[in-house]
């Protein structure tokens, strides 16, 4: 089985511009969870995705924004970056019927603001 | 609200010795937990988890983790370290109702396992 696959690996932008960054789940896994790693903030949860809704956000600006595809592939949209956006951005599946099943995560896109 | 602390930035092990990570957590009711490796320039691993049931969960690679209720802890363990475990340790915790699939992480500890 295919693990979780995020695209691009790696991202250099300039201050203002926007960056899409896409994750597939693992087939089968309705699911899709984003994370924020810095060295200073640690990992933070940016939101989930679950059959196309946000079903959860964690507390980023609006400039942070993502959609799910009906085959639940996901992507995430940051506008007008800044240079504190520089991070790994991580994406995670999990089937996300219950709650007690792990999540699974892709390698992540580092992000470079410039 | 929820939280989870690793108190150690780093811990030191020989190898051949056992490995103790520690993990505490805050959350109202009983939480779900878990523990996530990751190793330069790549995602995170999934190690183990406690749901419900035994405290000793055991997980990938050897290791385990001992769930304590009462100390809200669930340090993460290793009979005997290996220098291929170097890497940065995450514990998580999800909030069982409402939190669906967001996970509440530590600040990670560092593993450095020598020679």
């Amino acid at each position: 089985k295919a693990g979780v696959t995020q695209t691009p690996r790696y991202l250099i932008k300039t201050r203002g511009q926007q960056v899409t960054l896409s994750c597939s789940p693992i087939s089968g896994h309705r699911s899709v969870s984003w994370y924020q790693q810095t060295p200073g903030q640690g990992l933070q949860f940016l939101f989930e995705y679950f059959s196309e809704t946000q079903r959860n956000k964690g507390n980023f600006p609006g400039r942070f924004s993502g959609r799910q595809f009906s085959n639940s592939r996901s992507e995430m949209n940051v506008s007008t970056l800044e240079l504190g956006d520089s991070a790994l951005y991580l994406c995670a599946s999990s089937g996300g019927e219950v709650q007690n099943t792990e999540a699974f995560f892709g390698q992540g896109t580092r992000l470079t603001v410039v | 609200a929820q939280s989870v602390a690793q108190p150690e930035d780093q811990v030191n092990v020989a190898e051949g010795n056992p490995l103790t990570v520690k993990c505490t957590y805050s959350v109202s009711g009983n939480p779900y937990l878990f523990w996530y490796v990751q190793y330069p320039n790549r995602g995170l691993q999934f190690l183990l988890k406690y749901i419900t049931g035994d405290n000793l969960v055991k997980g990938s690679y050897g290791f385990e983790a001992e769930f304590n209720k009462s100390q809200t802890s669930f340090h993460l363990k290793k009979p005997s370290a290996l220098v291929s475990d170097s890497a940065l340790y995450f514990c998580a915790v999800r909030e069982p109702s409402g939190g669906y699939n967001k996970l509440i992480f530590g600040a990670g500890t560092r593993l450095a396992v020598h020679p």
